[in-house]
């Protein structure tokens, strides 16, 4: 089955200890991204990556750090978490030249920092 | 910047009624238009995707809309469930290489039985 899928679901830490949160496509897209959505805030861009070894920030990288070293996978690094980090986040994929290709998105990944 | 609107915020139907859920976006260079249902708490679900050369596109119930001219979209959705009540999200993903998505506010859909 095409899928996105995130790890994990849910995550309780506290603040400043480092995390990841895994990315995993196996549709062969060259374009992935992270996603954090907030109350009143909608869905924001963190990172975006258009290939392997490419990526660039979206309008809320602050705070995070991407990598991509391999095609189907995009890890979203939190090096020092704060309580403001807490969101639900969403990864996404797509291959980058079809326009009849929407976005898929992982189930999600609920964060709280404490 | 492109950015995306959605009206009304909120909507609350009884079921069995026809609803049509707006969508602005104010830069027409759009690579496509997608919409999502989501579920509280939960991810989002594709249903529609308008390619930026197309004027609309059906699923099932569902009718989707594009005017790129005016920058609006509307999600149609026709005999309305219970089952439908969710948010629904627009999204427009930009033209270049990019291919940034942004999300309007959403809709919060109720259909009351």
């Amino acid at each position: 089955e095409a899928q996105v899928t995130q790890n994990p679901r849910y995550l309780i830490t506290v603040t400043g200890k480092k995390l990841t949160v895994t990315c995993s496509q196996n549709m062969n897209h060259e374009y992935m991204s992270w996603y954090r959505q907030d109350p009143g805030l909608g869905l924001r861009q963190i990172y975006y990556s258009m290939n392997v070894e490419v990526t660039d920030k979206g309008d809320v990288p602050e705070g995070y750090k991407v990598s991509r070293k391999e095609k189907r996978n995009f890890p979203l690094i939190l090096e020092s978490p704060s309580p403001n980090q807490t969101s639900l986040y969403f990864c996404a994929s797509i291959p980058r030249y079809r326009a009849n290709y929407g976005y898929t998105f992982g189930s999600g990944t609920r964060l709280t920092v404490v | 910047k492109q950015e995306v609107t959605q009206i009304p915020a909120a909507l609350s139907v009884p079921e069995g009624e026809n609803l049509v859920l707006n969508c602005s976006f104010t830069d027409s260079a759009i690579y496509n238009l997608q919409w999502f249902r989501q579920d509280p708490g939960k991810g989002l679900t594709s249903l529609l995707l308008i390619q930026s050369s197309q004027r609309e596109q059906t699923s099932g119930r569902l009718n989707a809309s594009l005017d790129k001219s005016s920058g609006r979209s509307t999600l149609y959705i026709a005999a309305s469930q219970p089952g439908d009540s969710a948010t629904y999200l627009c999204a427009v993903s930009s033209s270049g290489s990019a291919r940034q998505l942004t999300f309007g506010s959403g809709t919060q859909l109720t259909v009351l039985p």
